[in-house]
């Protein structure tokens, strides 16, 4: 399964857009990414998923660079609401395993 | 529509006990999984079902059990307790491979 980069920490002032970025080097052609958010201890929350174009829905933007090695999350306008843990997860191929890594903590400041 | 329900919500044991932690999806997803998280640190991955009747390893699956009773439920045992499985259980569930999972709201776990 493909392993996933993240930096453990970020900040974003609230109204400016947040951009996390996510490094999946060994992905394979038909893994998807996936994106979900943790805030405070509640379950995880899904977001957004792609597999090589990008996407955007109602919460927020994924970016897949051509050659599908890294991928950015962007939140177009962030609140206070949207500080959370987020974690980039690359979906295995066989079975229906997911793992999660150790996310990205993002602060958005008031 | 409940979605993921985890009882109970917050449990303590003394080591040693065993117990069973439930989890239910009224989504019928095929695909279900047990999480858990140690403060501080991501979700990893105890087991997990693909479909009704059939369950897998995932990275951490030792100290543990599971079954999968019927396509709505999916329990996680301990069998013998240890401090060391203090933590936060998270039950998710997914219809297919390419589609959002969904979680439970978590059993916080303390073993004493």
């Amino acid at each position: 399964d493909a392993k996933t980069t993240q930096p453990p920490s970020m900040d974003c002032a609230e109204g400016r857009a947040a951009n996390l970025p996510c490094n999946h080097s060994t992905i394979s052609g038909n893994e998807y990414v996936y994106w979900y958010r943790q805030i405070h201890s509640q379950g995880p929350q899904y977001i957004i998923h792609g597999l090589k174009n990008n996407e955007t829905n109602e919460m927020a933007s994924l970016i897949i660079t051509e050659d599908r090695k890294s991928s950015t999350l962007i939140l177009p306008h962030a609140t206070l609401r949207d500080t959370a843990v987020y974690y980039c997860i690359v979906r295995v191929n066989t079975g229906n395993q997911f793992y999660f890594g150790t996310g990205t903590s993002l602060t958005v400041i008031p | 529509n409940a979605g993921v329900t985890q009882t109970p919500k917050f449990q303590v044991l003394k080591t040693g006990q065993s117990m069973t932690l439930q989890c239910a999806q009224d989504m019928n997803h095929n695909s279900m999984y047990w999480y858990r998280q140690d403060p501080g640190m991501g979700l990893r991955l105890i087991y997990y079902s693909a479909s009704e009747g059939t369950t897998d390893k995932g990275e951490v699956p030792n100290g543990y059990n599971v079954s999968r009773l019927n396509k709505r439920e999916f329990s996680l045992r301990l069998e013998s307790a240890a401090p060391s499985q203090t933590s936060v259980y998270f039950c998710a569930s997914i219809k297919e491979r390419d589609t959002e999972a969904f979680f439970g709201q978590g059993t916080r776990l303390t073993v004493v």
